[in-house]
């Protein structure tokens, strides 16, 4: 949903380790959501999306599942790296919103080495 | 892939002067892109869609005659933020949408940082 005025909530981890981010998002009718990855002074960066007809999908040490019943999503970061530090935002959009994209509030992810 | 520059990639300016920011789409055709503005420890925030050949659709609260979009090509957006003041200083990032895409992915610009002093 909307996330005007918050600040980022934090997630700091240990090389090597797990990382799990989730995002809460507003619109039961979004039917295509997208994680980004934005480090700081650039633009996002897309990681993975996922259409609404499937809980689960993978890429290279990443995994984002779906779950609609209470519209949450996650992102999965296997293995994570001093690289993957940076702040991941996850976006919904439903088809008929011309591409709109909804960012959620976004979390910084911090990897001690 | 697809790659979407910005231009310039900061600028200061005097309160009441318009800036003028470029978002080009380098490699493909952008019948659509979107403005955002990011504030720090913030999300992104969509300001307007930009149409090629139509008037922009601004989101709500948003003021039209204050930041000026055009979408004049296939390949290029501008947004101008007119008399600028301090309250306008953030980060401006915009988007770029292939035509017929076969999925809503977006292609971000690097992003433009706006000082208003």
């Amino acid at each position: 949903g909307e996330s005007v005025g918050l600040h980022l909530p934090t997630l700091s981890v240990q090389e090597g380790d797990n990382s799990i981010i989730n995002c809460a998002y507003s619109n039961s009718a979004s039917d295509y959501f997208i994680w980004y990855k934005q480090e700081s002074g650039k633009g996002p960066q897309f990681i993975i999306d996922i259409r609404s007809n499937m809980d689960k999908r993978q890429g290279q040490r990443v995994t984002v599942l779906l779950n609609k019943t209470v519209k949450h999503l996650s992102l999965q970061i296997a293995a994570t790296q001093p690289g993957d530090s940076a702040v991941y935002f996850c976006a919904e959009t439903f088809y008929n919103q011309g591409g709109k994209l909804i960012f959620g509030q976004g979390t910084e992810l911090s990897v001690k080495p | 892939g697809a790659v979407v520059s910005q231009h310039p990639s900061w600028v200061i300016c005097k309160s009441g002067t318009s800036v003028k920011i470029e978002c080009r789409s380098l490699d493909f055709q952008a019948t659509t892109m979107f403005w955002y503005r990011q504030f720090p420890k913030q999300s992104l925030m969509l300001m307007a869609t930009s149409n090629e050949g139509s008037k922009a659709t601004y989101e709500q609260g948003v003021e039209k005659d204050k930041f000026l979009i055009n979408h004049a090509s296939l390949t290029l957006s501008t947004l101008t933020v007119t008399s600028a003041h301090p309250e306008d200083s953030s980060f401006y990032i915009c988007s770029a949408r292939e035509p017929f895409g076969q999925t809503y992915e977006q292609y971000f610009g690097p992003g433009t940082r706006l000082t208003v002093t």
